[in-house]
C-alpha cells in the first residue's frame, strides 16, 4: 500500500472493554513498531518486532496490553479490560530494515485514536 | 534507555522569521538523529534527519545540525511560512541492545504569524 494503514482510527470504549487495535504496514517493510501518543506528548515507545518476532515489548505499560504479528505483516495490539489512562493515540510505525538505529525512515501510520469512558 | 530533552516547547515567529529548536539527548552511542513534524490530528512525518558520521545537513529551508561532543541537535527553519506552523518532534535511539526503539522529545508546538 501507499503508507501505513491504521484501523480504527477512532474508538470509544467503556471502561472494562477489550479492544483490537490493527495495523498494517508498508509491504514488505521487516520492521514494525506501536507507540502510544497521550495528548501533547511525543510518542512513546510500547513494542517492536521483526518481522514476526517480537524483539522488544518492553514499552509495553501492563500485562494487559498484547501484541502480535503472526504472519509478519498486518499486526495488531490488544488492551484488555481498558482503563481510562489508556485514553491515547496509538500510532503504528513500519521500517523497512531491522534495524532502525541505523539510519532506516521510519513511516508512521495515522494512529487509532482510544477514548475509555 | 536514551533521554532526550527539547526545546523549546512553544515558539512562536513571524513569517518570514528563522525558527530553532533544540533537543539534548544522553546516550553517546546513539548514531541517527530524526525530526518529525506532526499536524494537528495527523501522522509524525519525518521531515530531515541526520546520521553522526556528519554535523549539517539541509533541505531547502530546513536543516539539522549535530555537535556529538555536546551530544545536541538542532532544527533549523528559515524563510518560515504559516504552513510550517504544526509540532515538531526530535527523536533518538538507544544505541544498546534495543532495537529500533525511538526516544522521542515532548514536542515543539511552532506557530508562524502572517
Amino acid at each position: 500500500g501507499a503508507g501505513v494503514s491504521q484501523s480504527p482510527r477512532y474508538k470509544v470504549a467503556k471502561r472494562g472493554q477489550d479492544v483490537a487495535l490493527r495495523c498494517d504496514p508498508i509491504s514488505g517493510h521487516v520492521s514494525l513498531f506501536w507507540y502510544q501518543q497521550a495528548l501533547g506528548q511525543g510518542p512513546e515507545f510500547l513494542t517492536y518486532f521483526q518481522n514476526e518476532a517480537q524483539l522488544d515489548k518492553s514499552g509495553l505499560p501492563s500485562d494487559r496490553f498484547f501484541a502480535e504479528r503472526p504472519e509478519g505483516s498486518v499486526s495488531t495490539l490488544k488492551i484488555q479490560r481498558t482503563q481510562q489512562e489508556d485514553s491515547a493515540v496509538y500510532l503504528c510505525a513500519s521500517s523497512y530494515r531491522d534495524r532502525a538505529s541505523r539510519g532506516n525512515t521510519i513511516y508512521f501510520g495515522e494512529g487509532s485514536w482510544l477514548t475509555v469512558v | 534507555g536514551e533521554n532526550v530533552e527539547q526545546h523549546p516547547s512553544t515558539l512562536s515567529v513571524q513569517e518570514g522569521d528563522s525558527a530553532v529548536i533544540k533537543c539534548t539527548y544522553s546516550d553517546s552511542a546513539s548514531n541517527y538523529f530524526p525530526w518529525y513534524k506532526q499536524e494537528l490530528g495527523k501522522r509524525p512525518q519525518l521531515i530531515i534527519d541526520i546520521r553522526s558520521n556528519v554535523g549539517e545537513k539541509k533541505d531547502q529551508r530546513i536543516a539539522v545540525t549535530l555537535n556529538k561532543t555536546a551530544k545536541h541537535f538542532s532544527l533549523h527553519i528559515t524563510e518560515t511560512q504559516p504552513e510550517d506552523s504544526a509540532v515538531y518532534f526530535c527523536a533518538a535511539p538507544w544505541g544498546g541492545s534495543t532495537l529500533g526503539r525511538l526516544y522521542f522529545g515532548r514536542g515543539t508546538q511552532l506557530t508562524v504569524w502572517p
